[in-house]
């Protein structure tokens, strides 16, 4: 069974830019979940979808949104980028819960904004 | 809402010796608790999850860890350490009761392990 795939694995952008990042959940998972990893402010959660319908949101500013299509992959959009956005943006699947007992994550996309 | 707090940012240990990564959780719902494994450059590999089922839980590579209630405790350990173990460790509490898909994250645990 093929695991959480997340493309592309490493990006390059310039402050100000726009990146989409993908994810695709493991087959039969239909709720998808994005956190952003960095030194300072460690693994937070960004937002989850569901059924094509965002179900959660963590604080993060507008700038960063997400949307999931029928198929359940997901991709995560960061308008404006700024230096501070550069992580280890990280996707997990999971079953609609309860139960729901377990979040697959994917290797996860390094962004780096210059 | 639920907080998870990771005491010691790096640990070392000698090979074979008694691994011991701690863990306190802070939740207003019956927890869901899980620990991660992060590699270099990696994403996140599930080690063991607490679900309310045994308080003592057992997973991955010879991992445990207990669940005390009592002491809102989650702290895993491992008998004997294995240069393989060197990583980042992050304990995680589930933000809603029932789901795995909205989690809170330690600042994590570096292990290093020694010969």
């Amino acid at each position: 069974k093929a695991g959480v795939t997340q493309t592309p694995r490493y990006l390059i952008k310039t402050r100000g830019q726009q990146v989409t990042l993908s994810c695709s959940p493991i087959s039969g998972h239909r709720s998808v979940s994005w956190y952003q990893q960095t030194p300072g402010q460690g693994l937070q959660f960004l937002f989850e979808y569901f059924s094509e319908t965002q179900r959660n949101k963590g604080n993060f500013p507008g700038r960063f949104s997400g949307r999931q299509f029928s198929n359940s992959r997901s991709e995560m959009n960061v308008s404006t980028l700024e230096l501070g956005d550069s992580a280890l943006y990280l996707c997990a699947s999971s079953l609609t819960g309860p139960p729901s007992t377990e979040a697959f994550f994917g290797q996860g996309t390094r962004l780096t904004v210059v | 809402a639920q907080s998870v707090t990771q005491l010691g940012s790096h640990v070392s240990v000698s090979e074979g010796a008694l691994v011991l990564l701690r863990c306190n959780y802070s939740s207003s719902v019956p927890p869901y608790l899980f620990w991660y494994v992060q590699y270099p450059n990696q994403g996140l590999q599930l080690l063991l999850k607490y679900t309310s089922a045994a308080t003592l839980v057992k997973g991955i590579n010879g991992f445990e860890a207990e669940f005390k209630k009592s002491e809102t405790s989650f702290h895993l350990t491992k008998p004997s350490a294995h240069m393989s173990d060197a990583a980042e460790y992050f304990c995680a509490v589930s933000d809603q009761a029932g789901t795995a898909s909205k989690l809170t994250f330690g600042t994590g645990t570096r292990l290093q392990v020694t010969l």
